[in-house]
Parts: C-alpha cells; sequence; structure tokens
C-alpha cells in the first residue's frame, strides 16, 4: 500500500513551458485534493474532485488544470509556466465525506519556474 | 473564509524542553481541528485530530493539544521535546458541516530542536 504517490520530486521549467504533475493513490479514496506551499506560508488549495469525472476549483486555481478520469489518478496541468508557480506542490487524498476524514499527504513536487 | 494563525515561525529548544505552539482561527460557524508533521523531506502526517469531546487531545510521539472554544484556539504541547521532533509543524481547520472536508492551514512553525 503506498498511499499518495507523486511525480516527479522535482522539475525546473522556463517561462512559458508546460507540464503536468502526477498524483496517484491506491486507497480507493474518492476525494483528492492540490495543494500549493510558498514559503513560509501554509497550503492553499488549487482543486479538488470528489470523485471521477467531478472537479472543482480551489482558493488558488489560475494558470492550473485538472482531469479525473479514474479513482486514483489526479494529475495537475501547468499549460504556461510563470514565476510565480514557483512553489512545492502537494497532493492529498481522503475517504468519504465532509471533515471528519484525515486527508492523507504525497511526499510533493518541488517545482521551480526560471 | 476561514483564516489560521500561527504566531511562532520558528521555534528553537534544546532537548528536554517544554513545546507550546500557537494556533488560533477565525470562523463562525463549528470546527474540525488538526495538527499536521512535516519532518524534512518527507510528507504531511497527521499528528492529531479534534472533532467533538474531552478538549484535550493525544497525538502520536507524546503530542497533546487543547482546544479553548472560548480563545478560539487550538495549541499543540509537548512536555520535554527530542532532537527526532526538528520538523515543520501546520495547523489546520475544516468546516464540519462541509461535505468538502476542505482544510484551512496556518503558516507552520519551524521547530528546530538542538541535542
Amino acid at each position: 500500500n503506498a498511499g499518495v504517490t507523486q511525480t516527479p520530486k522535482f522539475r525546473i521549467l522556463k517561462i512559458g513551458q508546460s507540464m503536468t504533475l502526477q498524483c496517484t493513490q491506491d486507497m480507493n479514496h474518492n476525494y483528492m485534493y492540490w495543494y500549493r506551499q510558498d514559503p513560509g506560508m501554509g497550503l492553499k488549495l488549487i482543486y479538488y474532485s470528489v470523485g471521477a469525472g467531478i472537479t472543482d476549483k480551489g482558493e488558488v486555481p489560475n494558470g492550473y488544470n485538472v482531469s479525473r478520469s479514474t479513482t486514483e489518478d489526479f494529475p495537475l496541468r501547468l499549460e504556461l509556466a510563470a514565476p510565480s508557480q514557483t512553489s512545492v506542490y502537494f497532493c492529498a487524498s481522503s475517504s468519504g465525506t465532509g471533515g471528519y476524514n484525515e486527508q492523507f499527504f504525497g511526499p510533493g513536487t518541488r517545482l521551480t519556474v526560471l | 473564509a476561514q483564516s489560521v494563525s500561527q504566531h511562532n515561525h520558528h521555534v528553537i529548544l534544546s532537548e528536554a524542553a517544554s513545546l507550546e505552539l500557537g494556533c488560533n482561527y477565525s470562523y463562525g460557524g463549528t470546527v474540525n481541528l488538526f495538527w499536521y508533521v512535516q519532518y524534512p523531506g518527507q510528507h504531511l502526517q497527521l499528528l492529531l485530530k479534534y472533532f467533538s469531546g474531552d478538549p484535550l487531545v493525544k497525538g502520536i510521539k507524546g503530542f497533546e493539544a487543547e482546544f479553548i472554544k472560548s480563545k478560539f484556539s487550538f495549541n499543540l504541547r509537548k512536555p520535554s521535546v527530542q532532537w527526532s521532533d526538528t520538523a515543520e509543524y501546520f495547523c489546520a481547520v475544516n468546516d464540519r458541516g462541509s461535505t468538502l472536508g476542505r482544510l484551512y492551514f496556518g503558516r507552520g512553525t519551524q521547530l528546530t530542536v538542538w541535542p
């Protein structure tokens, strides 16, 4: 049981390039989330999904897109990378509904845009 | 929207010292409260959580936290820290009535423990 896995661990992009951050969970969780963590700041929600085929925006969605074609996978897409997207990105998942369910986090992807 | 404040950005302690990290939140409704820990190079892990009942909750590795509703606080404590407690600690809340369970995080407190 690997939990939540993310790839890649590190990535450097040039301004305007695109990339996809991968996230996979093997716990059969319906809820999945993407957060970004900027230095000295807490995690902020980018996008979330409550099940396959259902996604919605979080607090800071601009510049990102997501899809959820399967329960296991929740990739995050950056279309035109900008320096403001330099951050650490965390994927998380939880079971059930509501606030009583623990969120399990992946190891993160450290992205630098130059 | 909810907000979470962690007043200590960086705490430095010697081993065996006592620890208290402050966390305050602002929200008019009923919340669930969490402390997450991120050890160097690792992902966030749940340290402890409060949903209801006894406001003093115990978590892993000897940590505990006390929910004081009147002060909107959920401070984290440990009587005697160890070098291995060096990590970043995040307080988080969510709306108990929300089906999404979205977490609102504080900015984190970096704890450094010297042996």
